[in-house]
């Protein structure tokens, strides 16, 4: 299995401002995952990250919102942009294993927008 | 693309009793994962069974692949059993998971 690190943990954020959220991974990996989880919700996926390429984004969530960073097969960023009480959510990193596709989460990062 | 739903919404024990969770998908999938989630917010892994029947201490869970469905089984829950449930496939794509609505547990000492 995968051990995930996300940082930060929680925040509590000024409407209008960004921030970015971090993923360690502690092995090489092809493909990142990030969801958002709003509150009371499902987890819903917001992009896959590639290394090496450009994020694909799922319908509903574009690159100038949650821009994404992919530098290395063991890191990657999300930074949710020009937020706003809707974003309250938590986000979580995710990976697959490459043998069996099972899917290993990060702690999650819980932002509130005041 | 393929639909995840889980029941029951809400479910509320005393400690010791038993519970079934049920996930039902509306394709054929060849993954299924299920996943606690804590009062905290992480996510923990309890089952990849794509099918057939595991067992994990006080917890198990059956597959049934052709049939479209798959049951969570908690045995003698206990109050750390609380928080919420959700089963995952993977799209029609086989590209990325999709999450069920989750079953919120509430175990009462």
């Amino acid at each position: 299995s995968a051990v995930i690190s996300q940082k930060p943990s929680r925040d509590i954020c000024q409407r209008g401002t960004s921030l970015t959220i971090q993923c360690q991974v502690d092995s090489q990996v092809t493909m990142m995952f990030w969801y958002r989880q709003q509150p009371g919700q499902s987890l819903t996926l917001i992009a896959t990250a590639n290394q090496g390429s450009e994020a694909t984004y799922e319908s509903g969530f574009v690159i100038d919102k949650f821009p994404i960073s992919r530098p290395n097969l063991t890191f990657s960023t999300l930074t949710v942009s020009n937020m706003s009480p809707e974003d309250s959510s938590i986000y979580l990193c995710s990976v697959d294993s490459a043998n069996t596709g099972e899917l290993f989460f990060g702690e999650g990062s819980r932002l509130t927008v005041l | 693309g393929i639909q995840v739903e889980q029941s029951p919404p809400d479910l509320i024990l005393q400690e010791g009793a038993n519970s079934t969770l049920r996930c039902n998908f509306s394709d054929s999938v060849n993954n299924l994962q299920w996943f606690h989630q804590n009062p905290w917010g992480q996510l923990i892994n309890l089952f990849y069974i794509p099918s057939g029947t595991k067992q994990n201490g006080r917890l198990s869970a059956t597959t049934v692949a052709t049939e479209r469905y798959s049951l969570l089984y908690i045995s003698s829950s206990q109050t750390t059993d609380s928080g919420v449930y959700f089963c995952a496939v993977p799209d029609n794509y086989g590209q990325n998971f999709v999450f069920g609505p989750g079953t919120r547990l509430s175990v009462l000492p």
